[in-house]
Parts: structure tokens; C-alpha cells; sequence
């Protein structure tokens, strides 16, 4: 079945630094939608996109939709310490339920 | 509106007690799941309904999980007996539509001795 890999698993910053996490899918996917966890919290809808080479920008964070509709990246420039949590991206399945990858857990250090 | 409400927040159980979840989604959402999150797992999708009828099950681990919803603001997800390898966070979440933005509650922390 279809399968969403996200990596790197764990990342460790500096405040200031910059992160990427990347996302693949093992096939084309409708959408990619990214999703927000802070420890203790709850996953919390981030962004969707839909359109191949799709490139959204909130604030300091910065989505891209790959041109195949296979992978995806988030790259948050100049970390603060607010942005310290899990990051999912997601993708429908066959059955168009969302299949959610791993997560990158960010931790960001003043 | 408040968002989606799970309860209980924090669930201590022993080994073979049966422990119900429960869901209210946010209204007007017609499509809720319910997931469980683990470290070694990430997050499952265990169930999802559409119109209160169970649509996907296949994640449901084993029998002795079930999950019902009986109407539109309400749904539970049962474990019984209980086993220590079913401690994990479970979320409930809703949506409009089944592939697009999913709204989850605060989740459920259950941990069985």
C-alpha cells in the first residue's frame, strides 16, 4: 500500500539555524498536507497543497509540492524556539483516508 | 466552537479491564477517525466513519478493539480486555471531506499496568 517516509526522524538547531524535513510518497498523491505536533499537543493542520510544483509560504516556513506529486519538503528559516515539535506530512491512501509519515522531531536550542 | 472533545484525558487501567474512549467532533463535520500514537508506531489510523457508518476498518489492531457512533456528535472506541501493549496516546479527529484538513482533539493517554 501506499506509504509516506519522512526524514531526517530527529533534528537538533541552534535558534537561528535553518531546517528541512522532506517527505516521499511511494506514489503520486491528490494533495500533501503538513501537520504540527508540540510535545504534549496534538497534530494541528499546518498547510495543504495541491498543485504540482506547488510552493506555499507561511512567515518563516516555506512548503513545496514536488513537480511528480511525490515528495514534498518544509523549511523553516531561522528557527525560534516556538517552532520546537513534531512535523507530520500526510497524504491519501487508495482509499483517500490520510496516510501520515513518521514525523521529524525539531528541537530547537537558545 | 470548542474544537474536538475527547475524554478522558488521562486513562490508568490494569491488564485485562475493559477501557472505553470517547469522541465529540466538531459539528458539521461529517467524517471522524481515530487514531493511536507511539514512538515505535507514529501515528495509526485505527477506524474512520463517514455519516456515523464505519467505513475503514483495517487498522483496528485485533478483536479486541471496536469502535462505534451512534450519532453525528458522539463516538467511543473500546478496548476489552486491555492489554499493556495498548498504552499509547489516541486521538479523535474530524473533517468535511475524507483527504483534506483533519482537526484532532487533545487525545486520550492511556496507559495500562
Amino acid at each position: 500500500g501506499q506509504q509516506v517516509m519522512q526524514i531526517p526522524q530527529y533534528q537538533h538547531v541552534q535558534e537561528g539555524e535553518d531546517f528541512t524535513t522532506y517527505c516521499n510518497s511511494s506514489t503520486t498523491l491528490s494533495n500533501i498536507q503538513w501537520y504540527k505536533q508540540r510535545p504534549g499537543g496534538h497534530p494541528v493542520f499546518l498547510i495543504q497543497l495541491v498543485k504540482s510544483g506547488e510552493v506555499k509560504k507561511q512567515k518563516r516556513l516555506t512548503f513545496q509540492f514536488g513537480e511528480a506529486k511525490k515528495n514534498s519538503s518544509l523549511h523553516i528559516t531561522a528557527t525560534q524556539t516556538t517552532d520546537v515539535g513534531t512535523y507530520f506530512c500526510a497524504g491519501p491512501n487508495s482509499g483517500y483516508a490520510l496516510n501520515f509519515g513518521k514525523g521529524t522531531s525539531l528541537l530547537v536550542t537558545p | 466552537d470548542a474544537g474536538v472533545i475527547q475524554s478522558p484525558r488521562h486513562e490508568v487501567t490494569e491488564m485485562g479491564q475493559e477501557v472505553t474512549l470517547r469522541c465529540k467532533p466538531i459539528s458539521g463535520h461529517d467524517y471522524l477517525f481515530w487514531y493511536r500514537q507511539t514512538m515505535m508506531r507514529g501515528l495509526e489510523l485505527l477506524i474512520y466513519f463517514n455519516n456515523n457508518v464505519p467505513i475503514d476498518d483495517s487498522g483496528m489492531p485485533e478483536d479486541r478493539f471496536s469502535a462505534k457512533m451512534p450519532n453525528a456528535s458522539f463516538s467511543t472506541l473500546k478496548i476489552q480486555p486491555s492489554e499493556p501493549r495498548d498504552s499509547a496516546v489516541y486521538f479523535c479527529a474530524s473533517s468535511t471531506t475524507l483527504a483534506y484538513e483533519q482537526y484532532f482533539g487533545p487525545g486520550t493517554r492511556l496507559t495500562v499496568t
